[in-house]
C-alpha cells in the first residue's frame, strides 16, 4: 500500500517552462513533506520541504504548494532548465518516533533545451 | 566530511549466497536508515536505527538483518539472497530532533541476484 501517491510518472518540459509534480496522502498524522531530487547513479538529496502549518514555501525556482484540506501537495519548478532533468520524489513523515519517510513512486523529469 | 559512504558500489550474487552491505557516516548522526529502490516503486524502508544498539524494522524487512554497534556504522546483511532482492540499496542518516528532518543519502549499492 502506497502511503504517498505521486503523479505523473514522467514529465517532459521545454526549457523555460513550468514543471508541476503532484502528490497525495491519506494519513493526517503526517507532519513533514519533503521533496528529494535524484540524478542518475546518485543518492537522493533534499530539495525543499514544508510543514502543514503553511500553504506555500519557495526557494529560488522551486515552490511547494500545500493543501491540507485536500491532503495534497505539489512541486513547481519555474523556468525549468536542462540541469533540472532528474527524478523527483515526494515523501511524508509522521509526527514523533524516528520520523521515517514514506516516499512516492517518483517522477522522471526531462527538460528539453 | 565524507558524509554517508557505502560499499560496494556494485555486486552480483548467486541465489542462496549471503553478503553484507556496508554503510558509514562521519556526521555523528544518531539516526540511520536502509532503503531499497526498485523501478517505479520509489524508496522503501528496510530497517532503521535511532542509535547504537537500537534497530527496528521498516516496511520491507524480510530477508535482511542489521546491527548498529557504533554511531558511525550500520551494515545491512542479506542471508540466502533471492532474485527479489535485486535492487539498489541506499543508506541514509540524520540528526535526532524534529528540527533535523533532512536525511542525507549515500551513493547506493546496486545488487543483482542471479
Amino acid at each position: 500500500q502506497q502511503q504517498v501517491k505521486q503523479s505523473p510518472q514522467s514529465l517532459i518540459v521545454q526549457k523555460g517552462g513550468i514543471s508541476i509534480i503532484n502528490c497525495a496522502y491519506e494519513n493526517t498524522a503526517f507532519d513533514y513533506f519533503p521533496w528529494y531530487q535524484q540524478f542518475p547513479g546518485k543518492g537522493p538529496a533534499l530539495l525543499i520541504a514544508i510543514r502543514p502549518d503553511v500553504s506555500e514555501k519557495k526557494e529560488g525556482r522551486f515552490t511547494i504548494s500545500f493543501n491540507k484540506s485536500a491532503k495534497q501537495f505539489s512541486l513547481h519548478i519555474m523556468d525549468s532548465q536542462p540541469g533540472d532533468s532528474a527524478t523527483y520524489f515526494c515523501a511524508a513523515s509522521l509526527r514523533g518516533g524516528a520520523n521515517n519517510l514514506f516516499f512516492g513512486t517518483g517522477t522522471r523529469l526531462t527538460v528539453i533545451p | 566530511n565524507a558524509g554517508v559512504t557505502q560499499t560496494p558500489k556494485f555486486r552480483i550474487l548467486k541465489i542462496g549466497q549471503s553478503m553484507t552491505l556496508q554503510c558509514t557516516q562521519d556526521m555523528n548522526h544518531n539516526y540511520m536508515y536502509w532503503y531499497r529502490q526498485d523501478p517505479g516503486m520509489g524508496l522503501k524502508l528496510i530497517y532503521y536505527s535511532v542509535g547504537a544498539g537500537i534497530t527496528d524494522k521498516g516496511e520491507v524487512p524480510n530477508g535482511y538483518n542489521v546491527s548498529r554497534s557504533t554511531t558511525e556504522d550500520f551494515p545491512l546483511r542479506l542471508e540466502l539472497a533471492a532474485p527479489s532482492q535485486t535492487s539498489v540499496y541506499f543508506c541514509a542518516s540524520r540528526l535526532q530532533g524534529r528540527e533535523h528532518n533532512e536525511q542525507f543519502f549515500g551513493p547506493g549499492t546496486r545488487l543483482t541476484v542471479l
